[in-house]
Order: C-alpha cells, then sequence, then structure tokens
C-alpha cells in the first residue's frame, strides 16, 4: 500500500530565504508525482508535474525533484515571498488513483 | 477553457439529515472524476472515483455514497449524516489517458452539528 509522508509539517521562514520540502513515498511503481499549493479553505492548484520517466521540473521560482528509486521528491522555493505562504502538498499517481501526504504548511516572514 | 464547479461551497447540516453535494465540470468529455474529503490535521482521503457514467469506484467502507449520472456530473450523497462527515470536501477530475495532472475544485465545507 502506498504511502506518501512530507517532512517538516510546518516551516516558517523570513522573506528571501530559499527552501526546501520534502516527500516521499513508499512504492516506486507511480506514473508520476505532482506538487500542489493550497491556499486555506480553497482547492488545490497545481504547481508542478514530473512524469516518472524525468528527473526534474521547472516553474519559475519553484524546481521540483524526483529520485523514483528511493522514493524521495524534493520542492525547492527559491527567493521565497509572504505570498508563497500556503499548504504544499505532494502526490503520487498509481493506475487511476493520487496518494496524497498530509501536506507542509510554509509561512513565509514579510 | 476546462473549469470545475462544486456546490454548494458551505453547508451545516443537522446529524441524521440527508446531504447530496455536486461536482461539474465544463469544457472536457469523458474525464476520470473524484470525490476526496480533507479533515482538519488529517490530509486529503480519497473517497470515490469514476472512469465512467455509472462506474464508481469507493476507496473506504462508510455511510457515503458517488453516482456519476452524465458524464461531466460527480454527485456525493448520504442518507444520513454523522458527526465524523464534517470535513472540507473537494472534487476533481483528470484526463482519461494516463499521465496528466489533476484539476481541483473549489470545494465544499460540510459542518455536521
Amino acid at each position: 500500500k502506498q504511502e506518501v509522508t512530507q517532512i517538516p509539517a510546518a516551516l516558517s521562514v523570513p522573506e528571501g530565504e530559499n527552501l526546501v520540502l520534502n516527500c516521499s513515498f513508499t512504492d516506486s511503481a507511480i506514473y508520476n508525482l505532482q506538487w500542489f499549493r493550497q491556499d486555506p479553505g480553497k482547492g488545490l492548484t497545481s504547481l508542478l508535474l514530473i512524469q516518472s520517466s524525468q528527473r526534474e521540473q521547472t516553474s519559475g521560482r519553484l524546481n521540483a525533484s524526483l529520485d523514483k528509486s528511493s522514493g524521495r521528491s524534493t520542492l525547492y522555493i527559491a527567493a521565497s515571498q509572504p505570498g508563497d505562504s500556503a499548504t504544499y502538498l505532494c502526490a503520487v499517481k498509481g493506475t487511476y488513483k493520487y496518494i496524497f501526504g498530509t501536506g507542509t504548511r510554509l509561512k513565509v516572514l514579510a | 477553457s476546462q473549469t470545475i464547479h462544486q456546490w454548494p461551497a458551505t453547508l451545516v447540516q443537522p446529524v441524521g439529515s440527508p446531504l447530496s453535494l455536486e461536482c461539474t465540470v465544463e469544457g472536457t468529455s469523458n474525464p476520470n472524476l473524484y470525490w476526496y474529503r480533507q479533515a482538519a490535521g488529517r490530509g486529503l482521503q480519497l473517497l470515490f472515483y469514476s472512469v465512467g457514467i455509472g462506474q464508481i469506484s469507493s476507496e473506504v467502507p462508510q455511510n457515503l455514497s458517488a453516482s456519476r449520472p452524465q458524464d461531466r456530473q460527480f454527485i456525493l450523497s448520504s442518507k444520513k449524516l454523522l458527526l465524523s462527515d464534517s470535513g472540507f470536501y473537494l472534487c476533481a477530475w483528470s484526463v482519461q489517458e494516463g499521465l496528466e495532472t489533476q484539476y481541483f475544485g473549489p470545494g465544499t465545507r460540510l459542518l455536521v452539528l
């Protein structure tokens, strides 16, 4: 049974810092891995999707890496801003289903 | 472009009352559809998914049910709500063919009193 873990559960950093969010999964047989952002009381917004054959994806200040063999992914946020404050979730996809981690709650202080 | 709608946005219901939450998708056909529940501190839990009209797979045993009467309509129901049904319910869709991303609706916050 696939299990997805995210560390840390919460993170508070000053504006401008570079930071890394971690995601680990127990079963390496995945189709893809996605990172989502969720603002309080809102739905999820997809940030980056990495196919199982890829090693990383970049979008603006965000970079996500995938090491399938070790069951790990990281989301790197460069030059953090207060607007980056949100909960970040990773999810791995099997045949039909996505299994989500419990998220990392990020607060960027101005 | 594709959009996904959920309603109502917020709902307060007494224990034992029925429930019907609706999700509709526009701008795509034959999507995979999903219902998730997000309870405080417990992450996103997949409740049901559907790969076609009338095809529903249940992930967890509970007093909830789902139906897909039309290609782009997904309904979450209960005959009698429990206190533990309180949470944030999210509908999502993805394309049928394998590897694409999953798109989420705005969610329904349900409080059972």
